[in-house]
C-alpha cells in the first residue's frame, strides 16, 4: 500500500494567514491526490482533486500542487470556516489511502 | 441537489452482522461508482470498498475483505454494504461516498459528494 504522510500533524493560525499543509506518499503517484475537508461531526468535503483542480463551489483561497511523491494544499487567506481538520489522498493505486490529518485551530 | 443518506447503523454484538444502505438522489446512479469509508471515533478516514458504476468491478481493503460485501441496485437508487463478522475493529461511522467522475474507476477517483455517516458500534 502507499502510504501517506501530512504534515504538520496540526496547526495553529490566524484569520488571513497564509496556510500551507504538506502531503508525502511514499512513492510516485502522478498527479492522483485530493484534498478533503472534515468539519467535527460532518462528512469530509472534496476541495481539491488531481492535485490542483478546484472542486466546484470551493472557494478559490484553496489552491493544490505538486507532482510524483511530494504535494501541498495551500489557503491564501484564512477565512473563520477554514479551521477544520484536511486530509490528503492518495487515488493513484488500490487501495486508496489517506494522510493522518492536519487539524487546523485558531490562534 | 444530490443526496446521499445512509441508514442500517447500529449497535451489534462481535460476530454479528449489519447492512447499511446508502440511498441517493439528484443524480443518475447507473452512471456512478460508488465507495463505502470509515472513520473509528477520533481517528482518519479509512477506504472500505468500491463498486463500479455497473456493479462489475468490485474493491475491499484487506481489514475487510471476506466479511464485507458491496452491491447496488441501480434501479432502487441504492447502494448497500453487507458486514459480517464484525469485531470490535469495525466500530466506526461509515460514510458512502459518490465519484466525482462518471463511469470511474477506483484508480484516478475522487469523491464529491458523502452522506452523513452511519455510526456502526460492535460491542458484547
Amino acid at each position: 500500500d502507499i502510504q501517506v504522510t501530512q504534515s504538520p500533524s496540526s496547526l495553529s493560525a490566524s484569520v488571513g494567514d497564509r496556510v500551507t499543509i504538506t502531503c508525502r506518499a511514499s512513492q510516485k503517484i502522478n498527479i492522483y491526490l485530493n484534498w478533503y475537508q472534515q468539519k467535527p461531526g460532518k462528512a469530509p468535503n472534496l476541495l481539491i482533486f488531481a492535485t490542483s483542480g478546484l472542486q466546484s463551489g470551493v472557494p478559490s483561497r484553496f489552491s493544490g500542487s505538486g507532482s510524483g511523491t511530494d504535494f501541498t494544499l495551500t489557503i491564501s487567506s484564512l477565512q473563520p470556516e477554514d479551521f477544520a481538520t484536511y486530509y490528503c489522498q492518495q487515488s493513484y493505486s488500490i487501495p486508496p489511502t489517506f494522510g493522518q490529518g492536519t487539524r487546523l485551530e485558531l490562534k | 441537489e444530490v443526496q446521499l443518506l445512509e441508514s442500517g447503523g447500529g449497535l451489534v454484538r462481535p460476530g454479528g452482522s449489519l447492512r447499511l444502505s446508502c440511498a441517493t438522489s439528484g443524480f443518475t446512479l447507473s452512471a456512478y461508482a460508488m465507495s463505502w469509508f470509515r472513520q473509528a471515533p477520533g481517528k482518519g478516514l479509512e477506504w472500505v470498498s468500491f463498486i463500479s458504476n455497473t456493479g462489475g468491478g468490485r474493491h475491499y481493503a484487506d481489514s475487510v475483505k471476506g466479511r464485507f460485501t458491496i452491491s447496488r441496485d441501480n434501479s432502487k437508487h441504492t447502494v448497500y454494504l453487507q458486514m459480517n463478522s464484525l469485531t470490535a475493529e469495525d466500530t466506526a461511522e461509515y460514510y458512502c461516498a459518490k465519484d466525482r467522475v462518471a463511469r470511474g474507476v477506483l484508480t484516478t477517483a475522487s469523491f464529491d459528494y458523502w452522506g452523513q455517516g452511519a455510526l456502526v458500534t460492535v460491542s458484547a
